[in-house]
């Protein structure tokens, strides 16, 4: 079984701070997602890595995908109330089936 | 955008009785799948359907059945609910990659 461990699950940040999330697995993925979720709603696709040591930048967020494809973070920059919310990455596995296995998840709170 | 339906959004059942969760779909998704959320766990896959009358078991299947008789409708079934299958039920499409979940339906057995 492959495993996604996220740091920290918790995350209470100021407005207008820099953070860090981190998603860490001890297998190979052939991609890598982040999603994000609010209360009440299902997660909802941000971005896709898919090339180790890839980097995509979506406004203030910033993800990577490390270069041996095990791990990722999400960095987001000068953090806005709107950023709040449970961030889950989720990775597909090298062996061609249209299955995803989820983080454990980061809930990020942003205070104004 | 509405692509993807559950049915009920909320429910309270009794142990012991079996429960039948709908998803629908209007995106002519391939893939469809059922996932439980959990705190702690993130999303944890059930079952999964790769086409009509096609699926497989996810990660933690036990107590759980699916069927998909047509493109759109993915049931999950709780034969026979314990109080460890209180969660939320997330239903999600996909043809490639991104995967589309729905709103999700809150599932209490007391």
């Amino acid at each position: 079984t492959q495993l996604l461990e996220q740091s920290p699950q918790f995350l209470s940040i100021q407005e207008g701070e820099n953070l860090t999330v981190y998603c860490n697995s001890s297998s190979v993925f052939s991609s890598l997602q982040w999603y994000r979720q609010e209360p009440g709603e299902g997660p909802v696709l941000l971005v896709t890595v898919v090339t180790g040591g890839e980097v995509k930048k979506l406004k203030r967020l910033t993800f990577q995908f490390g270069d041996a494809r095990k791990d990722s973070s999400l960095h987001i920059t000068a953090a806005q109330p709107g950023d709040t919310g449970l961030y889950l990455c989720a990775g597909k596995s090298n062996f061609g089936n249209e299955k995803l296995t989820f983080g454990t998840g980061t809930r990020l709170t942003i205070i104004p | 955008d509405a692509g993807i339906t559950q049915s009920p959004r909320h429910k309270v059942t009794e142990t012991g009785t079996p429960v039948t969760l709908r998803c629908h779909q209007t995106e002519n998704h391939r893939y469809m799948y059922w996932y439980r959320q959990d705190p702690g766990h993130g999303l944890r896959l059930i079952h999964y359907s790769y086409g009509v009358k096609d699926t497989d078991k996810g990660e933690v299947s036990d107590g759980y059945s699916v069927s998909r008789s047509k493109t759109e409708d993915f049931l999950l079934t709780l034969e026979s609910a314990t109080s460890s299958q209180t969660s939320v039920y997330f239903c999600a499409g996909a043809d490639y990659d991104e995967q589309y979940f729905g709103p999700g339906t809150r599932l209490t057995v007391t």
